[in-house]
């Protein structure tokens, strides 16, 4: 399977620990994205990288999150000291440039209790 | 801040039935992508529109964009219960996979 990976699938964790999700991108991918999907509503973006660059970041990225894409290839998302309305499905997608379509991943689902 | 709406937010459906999802929105868009989504699954992207006016068919699937660039329609024809998922419309303002902003979703069931 090429398609983009996520890992993990799920997730469970108690409110003020920190967790971190993975995403590998289809290969030779540049641009790579993040966006939080809760529930009954369309993904929110995040934030967004080209190659190890960080390009742009939403307003919804709080000081609590933190992405990294260190060599260009695979990226980080953490969330420290989580709160409970970080509950949501947190989606990676890929693209091969500026022009071609985002492919997704099939989300991490974070539960904080 | 650019919004995209749909309508209706849910449908359900008899199998055989033809049915239409609109997106709309006041800003315009360089481009357009149709997704569907399975529950606990990322989104899987069925189409992307570019030319105003732009008409667009994935078999039973119709996907037309606006002449202004501003509103998307996904008509689908005789609905089978595998076109059953949550539809979800996407623009983006510059470039085709730049920074996407989606619609609402409309959830979508069709029954036997």
């Amino acid at each position: 399977d090429t398609g983009v990976s996520q890992d993990p699938r799920h997730k469970i964790t108690k409110r003020g620990q920190n967790v971190t999700f993975r995403c590998d991108p289809i290969s030779e991918h540049n641009r790579l994205y993040w966006y939080r999907q809760t529930l009954g509503q369309g993904p929110e973006f995040l934030t967004y990288f080209q190659n190890e660059a960080q390009l742009e970041k939403s307003r919804l990225l709080s000081d609590r999150f933190s992405a990294e894409r260190p060599k260009g290839s695979f990226s980080t998302l953490e969330i420290q000291r989580t709160e409970q309305g970080d509950s949501a499905m947190y989606l990676c997608a890929s693209s091969q440039d500026h022009y071609t379509e985002a492919f997704f991943g099939q989300g991490t689902r974070l539960t904080v209790v | 801040t650019q919004l995209l709406e749909q309508s209706p937010q849910f449908l359900s459906i008899q199998e055989g039935e033809n049915l239409t999802v609109y997106c709309n929105s006041s800003s315009v868009f360089s481009s357009l992508q149709w997704y569907r989504q399975e529950p606990g699954e990322g989104p899987v992207l069925l189409v992307t529109v570019v030319t105003g006016g732009e008409v667009k068919k994935l078999k039973r699937l119709t996907f037309q964009f606006g002449d202004a660039r501003k509103d998307s329609s996904l008509h689908i024809t005789a609905a089978q219960p595998g076109d059953t998922g949550l539809y979800l419309c996407a623009g983006s303002s510059t470039g085709t996979a730049s920074k996407l902003t989606f619609g609402t979703g409309t959830r979508l069931q069709v029954m036997l």
